[in-house]
Parts: C-alpha cells; sequence; structure tokens
C-alpha cells in the first residue's frame, strides 16, 4: 500500500481566488490521480498526473481551470483557478500501484475539503 | 460507455442486523469490480475487489460481495452490522482494457441504528 497526505485539509476562500492542493506519497508511484467529489455526489476523475508531461485530462475538465504540476515520482499539486461556489468540493489525489496483474490498484489520500464563498 | 448504479441512496438498518447494498454495473467489455469505504470526515478505503477468480470475495471485517456475471450485479452483504459500519460505500469499475480508470457509483450511505 502506500500513505498519502493532502494538504490543506480544508480551505474557506473568496469567489475569483485560486488554491494550490497538494499531494505526497510515502514511495515512488506510477500513477497518480485527482478526482473530484461534489457535495452528496460520487467521485469524478479530473486528469491523471503525469510524471514530467502534461496532465491528461478527462471531459469537462480543462487545464485553464485545473492546472496540474506532478515534479516526481512522490508528489503533485492541483489547482483550482479562478473559484466560484460551483467548485466547492472534496478533491481527493489517488495513487497506483504496479501489481503483477494488469490492474494497478488505487489508493486515495484523506482529500481536501473546499468551500467557496 | 460504462456506468455504475446503486439504486439506494441511504440504508438505514438496526445493529446486529444483515444488510445488502446494491450495485449494478453496465459494459461492453469485462470490467474489475470494487467497493469502497468512506467514513466521516475521511478519504476512501478500499474495501474489497474482484478481479478474477472466485466470484465471492471478502473483506476483513465481514463484508463480502458476489459478481454475478449473468445479473451484471455486485452486491455487498453483512450478515451483521456494527454501528462502526455508519459510512458511505461506492461502488466501483475499472474496464479492463483502460488499467485504471476508476468509474464510481453514486454511493449508498448506510446508516446503523442501536
Amino acid at each position: 500500500s502506500a500513505v498519502i497526505s493532502q494538504k490543506p485539509s480544508r480551505d474557506i476562500c473568496q469567489r475569483g481566488t485560486s488554491l494550490t492542493i497538494q499531494c505526497q506519497v510515502d514511495s515512488q508511484v506510477t500513477m497518480m490521480f485527482w478526482y473530484r467529489q461534489q457535495p452528496g455526489q460520487s467521485l469524478t476523475l479530473i486528469a491523471t498526473a503525469n510524471q514530467g508531461s502534461e496532465a491528461t485530462y478527462e471531459s469537462g475538465f480543462v487545464i485553464d481551470k485545473f492546472p496540474i504540476s506532478r515534479p516526481n515520482l512522490t508528489f503533485s499539486t492541483l489547482t483550482v483557478s479562478n473559484m466560484s461556489p460551483e467548485d466547492s468540493s472534496i478533491y481527493l489525489c489517488s495513487v497506483g500501484l504496479a501489481e503483477l496483474s494488469s490492474y494497478n490498484e488505487q489508493f486515495f489520500g484523506p482529500g481536501t475539503r473546499l468551500t467557496v464563498l | 460507455a460504462q456506468s455504475v448504479t446503486q439504486l439506494d441512496s441511504q440504508v438505514p438498518v438496526f445493529e446486529e442486523a444483515p444488510v445488502e447494498l446494491r450495485c449494478n454495473y453496465s459494459s461492453s467489455v469485462s470490467v474489475y469490480l470494487f467497493w469502497y469505504v468512506q467514513y466521516p470526515n475521511q478519504g476512501l478505503q478500499l474495501l474489497l475487489k474482484y478481479l478474477s477468480g472466485s466470484t465471492l470475495v471478502e473483506s476483513i471485517n465481514g463484508f463480502e460481495a458476489e459478481f454475478n456475471k449473468s445479473q451484471t450485479s455486485f452486491h455487498l452483504r453483512k450478515p451483521s452490522v456494527h454501528i462502526s459500519d455508519t459510512a458511505e460505500y461506492f461502488c466501483a469499475v475499472v474496464r479492463r482494457d483502460s488499467s485504471y480508470k476508476l468509474i464510481f457509483g453514486s454511493g449508498t450511505r448506510l446508516l446503523v441504528r442501536p
């Protein structure tokens, strides 16, 4: 398994500002992902954070709104830009560990609870 | 496209009673299946998974789930629940040919009452 930490754990922000969320893993991992969990809803994949190259975004998410960095195999950041109240969500980082099978099991961080006023 | 359906948004149950949380999926390709649990104010934890082999999988805390290919279901069951099982439970699938893109159901809140 992997131990994943996120900073900040929660924040309250003003409309129009930006917030950068950090994800730190205790070991090198091949894959890192960012998810959003809107209030009362399920998780939606935002993007895959690629080490040394641009992130791969899912449909409905764009780099200008959610820029992502991944400078090495243990760290990634997600920025929520020009925030609006609709961005109020829990943002979760997850990592995939390579196993003998083709599936990379995912482990999740504790999440960052964002409230935009 | 794949989808995951959890029909029950909330399941109230008394302590020591049995419970079943339903999950159905639709996919044109084979999938891996998972149940994740989210305790209040915490992140997601993997509860159990079906990758291949025996269709009945068990977790260390008494939950089990059975993969039923003909009914495209992966229902979660526990014969006797505890107060500490109160949490949000998410069913998820991954396409075997995509290897990592988890698709989650809408979640079921299990509320265990004394």
